[in-house]
């Protein structure tokens, strides 16, 4: 079992400002995915990144996924009240896929 | 498109009760799991299977049992319920391995008293 570390555990901000939020390993992986779940649903595949040093970018969401393949960030620019949610990362290439225990993302108008 | 169809969406238990967690997808999918979802602990698997008439556990498997009978389905037994499973459940499925997009349900939010 590959065990991931999302910091931080929580963060609230105001409509409009920047925040990075990591997923942090000591394993290798071949490939990452992030998914965001909002409260009461499912979570959501966002992106998955699969090259070390590979940037992605959804819109005002900016993913890289580090050049050792250890670790990734994901990075929101201006946020919005509807970025609020659960933000989880888990390799995605074994049967035993592990998930990080997120980060939860409250953004205030 | 349905996709990853949980049912009940809600139960209340009492300790001792038995039940089963409904999953189905229409989407062909060879793979499915099931997961549990507890404040700080994140997503946790506790079974999975790669086809029909093959399973295998995950994180945390005790007091949980699955079966695959058919592609469709993947329901999660709990023989004899305990406090300590009260928890949201998850139920996936994603084409292949080699396929990276995992669809959940919409989870099933269990008490147990």
């Amino acid at each position: 079992t590959q065990l991931l570390e999302q910091s931080p555990q929580f963060l609230s901000i105001q409509e409009g400002e920047n925040l990075t939020v990591y997923c942090n390993s000591s394993s290798v992986f071949s490939s990452l995915q992030w998914y965001r779940q909002e409260p009461g649903e499912g979570p959501v595949l966002l992106v998955t990144v699969v090259t070390g040093g590979e940037v992605k970018k959804l819109k005002r969401l900016t993913f890289q996924f580090g050049d050792a393949r250890k670790d990734s960030s994901l990075h929101i620019t201006a946020a919005q009240p509807g970025d609020t949610g659960l933000y989880l990362c888990a390799p995605s290439s074994n049967y035993k896929l592990t998930f990080g225990k997120g980060t939860l993302l409250t953004v205030n108008p | 498109n349905a996709g990853v169809t949980q049912t009940p969406k809600f139960q209340v238990l009492k300790t001792g009760q038995s039940m089963t967690l409904q999953c189905a997808q229409d989407m062909n999918h060879e793979y499915m799991s099931w997961y549990r979802q507890d404040p700080g602990m994140g997503l946790r698997l506790i079974h999975y299977s790669v086809g029909a008439g093959i399973t295998d556990q995950g994180e945390v498997p005790n007091g949980y049992n699955v079966s695959r009978s058919t592609t469709e389905d993947f329901p999660l037994r709990l023989l004899s319920a305990a406090p300590s499973q009260t928890s949201v459940y998850f139920c996936a499925s994603r084409e292949e391995l080699a396929k990276n997009i995992q669809y959940f349900g919409a989870g099933t939010r269990l008490s147990v008293l």
